[in-house]
C-alpha cells in the first residue's frame, strides 16, 4: 500500500524567508501524481503544485517549488519569500492509478511578521 | 462556475440518528471523492465514483454509510445511526478524470463538519 510521510507537525519561518516542508513517500506503481495541498483555516483544500512522476523536472508555480527526488521517494515543498498568508496547515498527497489522493498528517506553518 | 459546493457546512447531530451530506461538483468533472478528515490528521479517502458507478470503498466505510451519485452529477453521503467517532469533516472533491497533467487535479469543497452529541 501507497503511504505518505510528512515528519515535520510544525514548522516557522521569518516572513520574506524561505522554508522547506518534507514530504516521503512510498510506492511499487511507476504511473504517480504528488501533490501540496494548503489548507487554511477556513479548512478548504487548495492544491498549491503538482509533480507528475514521469517528468524529471522539478515543478515551480510562482514562489512555490518542489525538490522531486524520485529514487529516494522524496517530494519537499519549497516556499520563497514567505508571506503572512502562507500560514496554514500544509500537506503532501499522492495519487495512484486509481488517482484516489493518500495524504500526510500535516505540517502546520507559521509565519511570522 | 462556482467551484465544489458542500451542504451544509455544519451539522449537529444526536448520537444515532440519521444525517445526509450533499456534494455538488464541477460541472464537467467525472469524478467524485469523499474523504474524512478528523482534527489534526490528514484526510482519509472514503469513496469515489466515475460518473454515476461507485468504483472503490474504503475499508473505513462500515454498513452505516452509504454514498450515491445518480445521474453522475451530485452526490449524497448518508450515515446511518450516527456514533460520537463519526464526527468529523467531511470533505468532497472532484476533477476532470483519469488524464495525465491537469486531468488529475482535485478541487475541493468546504466541507461539512459533523459533531455527534
Amino acid at each position: 500500500a501507497q503511504t505518505v510521510t510528512q515528519s515535520q507537525p510544525e514548522m516557522s519561518v521569518q516572513e520574506a524567508e524561505t522554508v522547506t516542508l518534507s514530504c516521503t513517500y512510498d510506492t511499487s506503481e511507476s504511473d504517480y501524481y504528488l501533490f501540496w495541498y494548503k489548507q487554511p483555516p477556513s479548512r478548504q483544500m487548495i492544491l498549491v503544485i503538482r509533480q507528475e512522476a514521469y517528468k524529471q523536472q522539478n515543478a515551480t508555480e510562482n514562489r512555490f517549488s518542489v525538490n522531486f527526488q524520485k529514487a529516494a521517494k522524496s517530494f519537499s515543498l519549497k516556499i520563497s519569500d514567505s508571506q503572512l498568508g502562507d500560514a496554514a496547515m500544509y500537506f503532501c498527497a499522492y495519487a495512484g492509478n486509481n488517482r484516489k489522493l493518500i495524504w500526510g498528517l500535516g505540517t502546520s506553518l507559521a509565519v511570522n511578521p | 462556475d462556482t467551484g465544489v459546493s458542500q451542504d451544509p457546512r455544519h451539522k449537529i447531530t444526536k448520537r444515532g440518528q440519521n444525517v445526509t451530506f450533499r456534494c455538488d461538483p464541477i460541472s464537467e468533472h467525472n469524478r467524485l471523492y469523499w474523504y474524512r478528515q478528523t482534527l489534526g490528521q490528514g484526510p482519509e479517502f472514503l469513496t469515489y465514483f466515475q460518473n454515476e458507478a461507485q468504483l472503490e470503498k474504503s475499508r473505513l466505510l462500515s454498513d452505516r454509510f452509504s454514498a450515491e451519485r445518480p445521474k453522475g452529477s451530485f452526490s449524497t453521503l448518508e450515515i446511518q445511526r450516527t456514533e460520537q467517532g463519526d464526527s468529523a469533516m467531511y470533505l468532497c472533491a472532484s476533477s476532470p478524470g483519469n488524464g495525465r497533467g491537469g486531468n488529475t487535479e482535485a478541487f475541493f469543497g468546504q466541507g461539512t463538519r459533523l459533531t455527534v452529541v
